[in-house]
């Protein structure tokens, strides 16, 4: 079955610095990549998401990339903020609306 | 407000003393899901639901039980709750649409549950 890999597990960086979490998925029949922020005490939310027909996909500060060949996803946070301190989810899927596979979580801290 | 809410929000419990974590959605979802959320474990599927009186096991559904009544409502029971149970649990809910497409997996706030 799918297998999806997330790294690093926790992530520090300076406020304004810019963070790269990275996942690879083993089915390459997936074609639907989610990322999910769980902020503390709260439920993960959608954040960003990407079809495997495009290689990549910006909302403001956010940015996922997809290599379709070496099956793997990153996501790219630029000029980080304390707010984004969170838990990052990656999740793949065949079809946006298949079963989600999740990655193991990166707990991400932005120091001010 | 469209929203997934759970409840008990926290709950300590004793080996054996059967439970049950109720999770309602507001958004007419068809779809519903349980997941449990472990350190370096990422989350999990326990169980989910298509529609109204069809449920299905996802990775993990040793130990728990669900049902689907109504649309709005997919509680989770722990009929005889053990240790490594004792978890973060969290029920979401989306839309089912055609041709491959769905809506956006909404989540509820999460129940810390412990087994002692």
């Amino acid at each position: 079955g799918e297998n999806v890999e997330q790294h690093p597990s926790t992530l520090s960086v300076q406020e304004g610095d810019s963070a790269v979490i990275k996942c690879t998925y083993s089915d390459s029949a997936s074609n639907y990549f989610p990322w999910y922020k769980q902020e503390l005490g709260k439920g993960p939310q959608l954040i960003i998401d990407i079809r495997s027909n495009v290689g990549e996909k910006k909302d403001q500060r956010i940015a996922v990339t997809l290599n379709k060949t070496a099956k793997h996803f990153s996501l790219h946070i630029t000029e980080t903020q304390p707010e984004d301190s969170a838990v990052y989810f990656c999740a793949a899927s065949y079809n946006q609306g298949g079963k989600l596979i999740f990655g193991q979580g990166t707990e991400l801290s932005v120091k001010p | 407000e469209a929203q997934v809410t759970q409840n008990p929000r926290y709950l300590i419990t004793v080996t054996g003393k059967k439970l049950t974590v109720t999770c309602s959605q507001n958004m007419n979802h068809e779809y519903m899901s349980w997941y449990r959320q472990d350190p370096g474990l990422g989350l999990r599927q326990i169980y989910y639901s298509m529609n109204v009186e069809v449920t299905d096991k996802g990775d993990v559904p040793e130990g728990y039980k669900v049902s689907r009544k109504e649309k709005r409502n997919f509680p989770l029971i722990l009929e005889s709750p053990s240790p490594n149970q004792t978890s973060l649990y969290f029920c979401a809910s989306r839309h089912i649409g055609g041709s491959g497409k769905a809506g956006e997996l909404f989540f509820g706030e999460g129940s810390r549950l412990t087994v002692l």
